[in-house]
């Protein structure tokens, strides 16, 4: 596997389901991110984890939850979602330098979540 | 906080034929990148361009930091290059900012 993974590719949920979307990073980057898109809207960040320390949340309800248990892995679970949080949710990773700069980020091939 | 706008919104080309997309950005950043994303939402690396020109094959982008902004150049397109076009900018700790894209359609 190289590059940043994203399991699954679809997912289809009820409202008071439990579900869990996995990233997975081959680059050994130290930096990694959530984002949500919304159709025709530009995507917007959810959370981002540096050396696996949460660093930013960016106002997401908590019926969003991120974990990162290493710098290779990422999890967003969900609980109790909404139909507009139907979207296509992407991961992505990049090198941070430890003060705050981000390098380059890559994108994982998403998943596109549809809640009922 | 950074406004990211770009520019047209949509376009349509006939295969073969140049064209230009803009990304203005209204404060300084640290960095900024292009990405395609293709019909099936896979987000694309196109160029890693804080500042100055760089070219890969048919793209080339040029960024002018002083001058907040960046532009992106597709020459002798192709359907292939059919998508949506997003340049995001660093504007520290931790936070790119996507622009709301551009969305090009290359007729056959």
């Amino acid at each position: 596997e190289t590059g940043v993974t994203q399991t699954p590719r679809h997912l289809v949920m009820g409202m008071t389901n439990k579900k869990s979307l996995k990233c997975e990073q081959h680059l050994g980057h130290n930096a990694m991110y959530w984002y949500k898109q919304s159709a025709k809207k530009p995507l917007e960040l959810m959370f981002v984890y540096s050396l696996e320390e949460r660093v930013e949340n960016n106002s997401v309800p908590s019926r969003f939850s991120p974990e990162c248990p290493n710098s290779s892995h990422l999890f967003l679970h969900l609980h109790t979602l909404q139909p507009e949080d139907s979207a296509l949710y992407l991961c992505a990773s990049s090198q941070d330098d430890g003060g705050g700069f981000s390098n380059e980020q890559f994108f994982g091939p998403g998943t596109r979540l549809t809640v009922l | 906080g950074i406004q990211v706008e770009q520019s047209p919104p949509d376009l349509i080309l006939q295969e073969g034929a140049n064209s230009t997309l803009r990304c203005n950005f209204s404060d300084s950043v640290n960095n900024l990148q292009w990405f395609h994303q293709n019909p099936w939402g896979q987000l694309i690396n196109l160029f890693y361009i804080p500042s100055g020109t760089k070219q890969n094959g048919r793209l080339s982008a040029t960024t002018v930091a002083t001058e907040r902004y960046s532009l992106l150049y597709i020459s002798s397109s192709q359907t292939t290059d059919s998508g949506v076009y997003f340049c995001a900018v660093y504007s520290g700790t931790y936070k790119y900012i996507f622009g709301t894209g551009t969305r090009l359609k290359v007729l056959a």
